[in-house]
């Protein structure tokens, strides 16, 4: 049974900083790609970052790159987004997501986490 | 990047009809193309993948179709369960980019 837990979210001062993490159960995190998706209130779905299976390719979208880190601990099972510099417009339900299919770079999102809500505010 | 969106943003219909969505980009995707459901305070799930092909465990009221730019996804018969907002994504190549959404409810 794939599981994902996101952790890490919480009420932030802008300019700070948060780690985001991901805990992963039910399948072999080396195999898969994963993402980081966020949902900012009541509005729609934003992709934010992917690394891909084997941590060769990380790609940000253009609204969290210079900020935003994506990484892997695979020992850990465990995903992270490291975020720096956060704004007010980074306030946002973060999910992690999985890819449908493994060792492959084009492919949708099976499985997603419950979300942590990341908020900054001052 | 390739832009997306989507047609209508919402739509109201009544149980048992037949709704359509659309959603265009702006460049060609092939077939690279997933749509996913997200009910009201729920987690987003993988309806359609590859334009046209059923995520295992979807009901089969639900369909999808397109190819290069232009795809559509059809409710055959709409239920009270399927009130939901709808995104269609691009993942040919990151961004993996979601469109706005389009907001379904029941009339």
């Amino acid at each position: 049974q794939v599981h994902l837990v996101e952790s890490g979210g919480g009420v932030v001062q802008p300019g700070r900083s948060l780690r985001l993490s991901c805990a992963a159960s039910g399948f072999t995190l080396s195999s898969y790609g994963m993402h980081w998706v966020r949902q900012g209130p009541g509005k729609g779905l934003e992709w934010v970052a992917v690394i891909s299976y084997d941590g060769s390719k990380k790609y940000y979208a253009d609204s969290v790159k210079g900020r935003f880190t994506i990484s892997r601990d695979d020992s850990k099972n465990t995903l992270y987004l490291q975020m720096n510099s956060l704004r007010v417009e980074d306030t946002a339900v973060y999910y992690c997501a999985k890819d449908r299919q493994e060792e492959r770079w084009s492919t949708p999102f099976d499985y997603w986490g419950q979300g942590t809500l990341v908020t900054a505010s001052s | 990047d390739i832009q997306m969106t989507q047609s209508p943003s919402s739509l109201s219909a009544s149980v048992g009809d037949r709704i359509t969505i659309t959603c265009r980009t702006s460049q060609d995707i092939s077939n690279y193309l997933a749509w996913y459901q997200q009910k009201p305070g729920k987690v987003p799930k993988l309806l359609i993948y590859a334009a046209s092909t059923l995520q295992s465990g979807v009901p089969s009221r639900f369909s999808g179709s397109g190819s290069g730019t232009d795809f559509t996804l059809t409710v055959t018969s709409l239920q009270p369960e399927d009130v939901a907002t709808y995104y269609c994504q691009k993942y040919n190549s990151a961004p993996f980019t979601f469109g706005p959404g389009t907001r379904v409810d029941i009339k």
